[in-house]
Parts: C-alpha cells; structure tokens; sequence
C-alpha cells in the first residue's frame, strides 16, 4: 500500500531565501506523485505532478520538485520565497484503486514566511 | 468559471439532526470525492465515486452516504450528526483516466456538530 511522510509540519523561512519542503513516499510500483497547496479558508489547488516523465517538474509560481526513486523522495523547492507562499503544503501519492486513482494526503506543511 | 461548487460554506449543526452537504461540477469529469479534514492528519477519503451511477467506501466512511445520480452532483449525507464529525469537508473531482489525473477541490464546507 501507498503511503506519504511529510518530515516536517511546520517550516518557517525569510522572504527571499531557498525553500524546502520534504517528502518522502511508499509504493508498490511507480507512483504518480502531486503536490498541493492551500491557503487559509480555501481548497486545494494543484502545484505540480510527476507521473513517470522528466524527474524534475516545474510547477505554478516558481515551485519545482524532484522525484529521486533510490530515496523515495519527492522534495519541494523554490529558490527564494514570497510572502504570498505563506499556506499549507500537502505531498500526495495517487494509488490505483478500481479504474480510477485514489489520493493519498501527507499530513501537511505549514509553511511561514517572515518579512 | 467552471470548477467545483460546494454548499453550504459553513453549518453549525445539533447532534443528531441529518445533514447533507451539497457539491456540483460542471467540467464534466468522470470520478467525485469526498475528503475530511482534520487538523494533523491531513485530508482522508470519505466516499468516491468512478463515473456515475457507482460509489465506493474511501478511508473513513462510516456515518456517511453518498449518490451518483448524475455527472454533475455528488452529495454528501450524514444521516444523524456526532460531534466527531465536526471538520472541514472538501468534494473534488477528476477527470477520466488512470492514476496520474489530479484532483480539483472546492473550497470546502466547514460543519461544526454541537
């Protein structure tokens, strides 16, 4: 079965300096892998996927990660935060179930961003 | 704008009253959802459904039900309210495919059961 850790529930940052998010997954076979942002009060939007294709994805607002199979990781980074960053950060793992994929959730990142 | 609309926004409940949380898509996907969620553990599957016309049981789904009687809709009942299911609920939907389609989530109903 698949699984999903997020090493950290809270990361807090300066505006301008490096981010990074860690997670590491489990899975049976070659996982589909999301991340996932959501800022207060709001639903989950889509920051980026892998799903076997170029193990570095680009994601939406400058975000990037990295699929590394021999640690079972999937990192999320992004080279100098924003204020605007400030939310909740889910890594996700997709497990197939019937004809479709089912998600499973990390337990979340609470990511700050000091002025 | 198409996307995922949820009602209501918030409700505060008494126990044991029967509840059902509303969702609509309109961007024609096949599979619906629905997540809890709590603080520290994240969001967990309650129900989903493939296409419709079909449901099945998610991580959690005792003391809820759920219908597929169309595309479109995918309510979310509680048929006597507890208050261990005060949370935020999130519906989402997918579009056909295998287990690379991500999900696109509404912007989630927040139920207090008193």
């Amino acid at each position: 079965a698949q699984s999903v850790t997020q090493l950290d529930s809270h990361v807090s940052v300066s505006e301008g300096t490096p981010v990074l998010l860690r997670c590491n997954y489990s899975s049976s076979y070659s996982p589909s892998l999301f991340w996932y942002v959501q800022h207060p009060n709001k639903g989950l939007q889509l920051l980026l996927k892998y799903t076997s294709a170029a193990t570095l994805v680009k994601g939406i607002n400058g975000f990037e990660a990295e699929f590394k199979k021999s640690e079972t990781s999937f990192h999320l980074t992004k080279p100098s935060a924003h204020m605007s960053d400030a939310a909740e950060y889910f890594c996700v793992v997709s497990e197939k179930k019937g004809s479709q994929g089912n998600l499973i959730f990390g337990k979340g990142t609470k990511l700050s961003v000091k002025p | 704008i198409a996307g995922i609309t949820q009602a209501p926004t918030s409700q505060i409940l008494a126990a044991g009253r029967r509840m059902t949380l509303r969702c609509t898509q309109d961007m024609r996907h096949n599979a619906m959802y629905w997540y809890r969620q709590d603080l520290g553990l994240g969001l967990r599957l309650i129900h989903y459904s493939n296409t419709a016309g079909t449901t099945g049981k998610g991580e959690v789904p005792d003391g809820y039900s759920v219908s597929r009687a169309n595309t479109d809709d995918f309510p979310l009942t509680l048929a006597s309210a507890v208050p261990s299911q005060t949370s935020v609920y999130f519906c989402a939907s997918s579009p056909p495919g295998l287990s690379n389609q991500p999900q696109h989530f509404g912007d989630g109903t927040r139920l207090s059961i008193l």
